[in-house]
């Protein structure tokens, strides 16, 4: 079995801290996803990365590919309440049959 | 555009009842999947579809039976509930096969 390992799996932190986000894999990725999911609703995607190296960011949220392609983080700069949700990295390509593995799952809590 | 919807939203089943859950997209994507998601599990894929008329087992599909009669809809059927399979269901869309627009979930419980 194909594991996404992700870290921490909780986090509670004050508003207008910084985080990272880990998602560690031994597979390689064509392609990594992070997706993120507010309680009662489905997971949103936020970001595909697909080239080792490769660093996407949004608004306040940094992704980062490995050079490998087998790892992941997301870092969120000054969280804020809006931020409260569970992180999902998935990745996906050849390797895995096509097919989408998911993490586990960070819940983070940010806390104005 | 409603993107992918679900049915029923919650449900409670008894041990040996069976059951179908709905889901339904109209963004005439090819592929589309069925998750559970259970505590400190993340998502796993119990069955998914690339195409109508071609469906292939995830990595949970035990106790669980799908069909691909027509692009928009993926329907996800229960044979004989336990209470193993209580969690939250999701189905899911894809043009491209990994990128993924989730429903908005189906809450099962199987006393």
């Amino acid at each position: 079995t194909q594991l996404l390992e992700q870290s921490p799996q909780f986090l509670s932190i004050q508003e207008g801290e910084n985080l990272t986000v880990y998602c560690n894999s031994s597979s390689v990725f064509s392609s990594l996803q992070w997706y993120r999911q507010e309680p009662g609703e489905g997971p949103v995607l936020l970001v595909t990365v697909v080239t080792g190296g490769e660093v996407k960011k949004l608004k306040r949220l940094t992704f980062q590919f490995g050079d490998a392609r087998k790892d992941s983080s997301l870092h969120i700069t000054a969280a804020q309440p809006g931020d409260t949700g569970l992180y999902l990295c998935a990745g996906g390509g050849y390797n895995q049959g096509g097919k989408l593995i998911f993490g586990q799952g960070t819940e983070l809590s940010v806390k104005p | 555009n409603a993107g992918v919807t679900q049915t029923p939203k919650f449900q409670v089943l008894k041990t040996g009842q069976s059951m179908t859950l709905q889901c339904a997209q109209d963004m005439n994507h090819e592929y589309m999947s069925w998750y559970r998601q259970d505590p400190g599990m993340g998502l796993r894929l119990i069955h998914y579809s690339v195409g109508a008329g071609i469906t292939d087992q995830g990595e949970v599909p035990n106790g669980y039976n799908v069909s691909r009669s027509t692009t928009e809809d993926f329907p996800l059927r229960l044979l004989s509930a336990a209470p193993s399979q209580t969690s939250v269901y999701f189905c899911a869309s894809s043009y491209r096969r990994v990128e993924q627009f989730f429903g908005p979930g189906t809450r099962l419980t199987v006393l």
